[in-house]
């Protein structure tokens, strides 16, 4: 399988920390993407980053990808209560045309 | 700029029955992917349509298929339905893959 593993599968922090959660992977990779997910809905886009990349951000996002080691963090700074949701890596493997995705993680900020 | 679009939102179908959900992408966006998501398997790949072709398929029985019509709307058919197909489908378009997708809703099919 190329399902990527997260880590931890459950975090719970409070308003105002910052959450961090891994991602590790298989295969070589196009590029790897984050996706937020509320309760059992559809998954929302947060970031991409390219193979050819090590560090993206994106208002309070910050994503670093180390292709050597397969893996890759989300960093959400100063969290909110509307941070609260699943996030899931997904992997775009050079040529698959699909997503891989991680098992996830559980973030619960609370106010 | 409307987004992608699935429907049914639920459904509720009965062992042996057939199912079909209908996704309507992104207007201008020509590929179309299709996941299955459960407690169990996680997010999986199920197929991609690229301009009415099917590009890649992930590791399913072949009673789900798809297609891909000439305005880029996509449906998927599950036929002869089991108890382990209950499951969130979600519907996800692109304009070439290389900027991130972006998902429906899903559909919600529970099978009993």
């Amino acid at each position: 399988s190329q399902q990527g593993e997260e880590d931890p599968q459950a975090l719970s922090i409070q308003e105002g920390e910052n959450a961090t959660m891994n991602c590790s992977y298989k295969t070589s990779i196009n590029n790897l993407q984050w996706y937020r997910q509320n309760s059992g809905r559809g998954l929302v886009h947060l970031i991409l980053i390219r193979s050819n990349e090590r560090e993206k951000h994106s208002g309070r996002l910050r994503v670093t990808l180390d292709t050597s080691k397969k893996s890759s963090s989300l960093l959400i700074t100063a969290s909110r209560a509307a941070d609260t949701a699943s996030y899931f890596c997904a992997t775009d493997p050079t040529g698959a045309n699909n997503l891989f995705f991680g098992t996830g993680t559980r973030l619960t900020v609370i106010p | 700029k409307a987004g992608v679009t699935q429907t049914p939102r639920y459904l509720i179908k009965t062992r042996g029955q057939q199912v079909t959900l209908s996704c309507s992408p992104i207007s201008g966006h020509r590929s179309v992917s299709w996941y299955q998501q459960t407690p169990g398997q996680g997010l999986q790949f199920l197929f991609e349509y690229f301009s009415e072709t099917q590009r890649n398929k992930g590791n399913f029985p072949g009673r789900f298929s798809g297609r891909q019509f000439s305005n880029s709307r996509s449906e998927m058919n599950v036929s002869t339905l089991e108890l382990g197909d209950s499951a969130l489908y979600l519907c996800a378009s692109s304009h070439a893959g290389e900027f991130g997708y972006t998902f429906g809703s899903g559909t919600r099919l529970t099978v009993v």
